[in-house]
């Protein structure tokens, strides 16, 4: 049972530049949030996607943008890097029941991105 | 304001002890919460997790207690293992739909240290 995959696992930008992270949610998840996550602290919540909809969002500017393809798969975006996005970018995935609370999101490993 | 916060940045601890990591939350109104391990180069690994109208989870060598009267939650590790050695996470979700999978909010992190 395949978990969530991401990729690039690292990667290397230049300020300015932009920048597209890649994630597969895990067999049978319809959800993914995105979240980053600074050297020494928690990971804060970018956003999350259903039904190929951003359904909710964080407190990050419009440069960090994301998409939801049909198979659940998603993409993150972020225009105009600056050094202060030079973190680990990770993607978590759940599964949206109907008539049920919450159910626990499922990290992978992230994408390193670091900003010169 | 709405956060999770942890009492200590740091414990260690002899192999084969208890460990228990602490975790404040301010948001009367949350009603899930979910302990995460992460180790070095990895993401967050999944724990266990409970629900606000549950004040104890039991799960192997692990137990999370919530105590919704001061805001508290604890994770309790049995017989501590070098391998236990990570930071933990407590997070918590803010859910205006109670269908809908949420945003995890986390704290800055406890890291473990198990000391053979």
């Amino acid at each position: 049972d395949a978990g969530v995959t991401q990729s690039p696992t690292h990667l290397i930008k230049t300020r300015g530049q932009q920048v597209t992270l890649r994630c597969s949610p895990k067999s049978g998840h319809d959800t993914v949030s995105w979240y980053q996550q600074a050297l020494g602290q928690g990971p804060q919540f970018i956003f999350q996607y259903y039904e190929e909809e951003e359904r909710q969002r964080g407190n990050f500017p419009d440069r960090f943008s994301g998409h939801q393809f049909p198979n659940y798969s998603s993409e993150l975006n972020v225009n105009a890097l600056l050094l202060g996005d030079s973190a680990l970018y990770l993607c978590a995935s759940s599964l949206a029941l109907t008539g049920l609370s919450n159910q626990p999101q499922h990290f992978g490993d992230g994408t390193r991105l670091s900003i010169l | 304001g709405e956060s999770v916060g942890l009492h200590l940045p740091t414990l260690s601890v002899q192999e084969g002890d208890n460990s228990i990591i602490n975790c404040a939350y301010s948001n009367s109104a949350s009603d899930y919460f979910i302990w995460y391990k992460q180790e070095s180069g990895k993401g967050p690994q999944f724990i266990i997790d409970i629900r606000s109208n549950m004040d104890k989870r039991q799960g192997q060598r692990v137990t999370v207690l919530l105590n919704k009267t001061v805001k508290h939650l604890s994770l309790q590790i049995a017989a501590t293992q070098p391998g236990d050695s990570a930071v933990y996470f407590c997070a918590e979700i803010l859910n205006p739909y109670y269908n809908q999978g949420g945003k995890l909010i986390f704290g800055q992190g406890t890291e473990l240290s198990v000391k053979p």
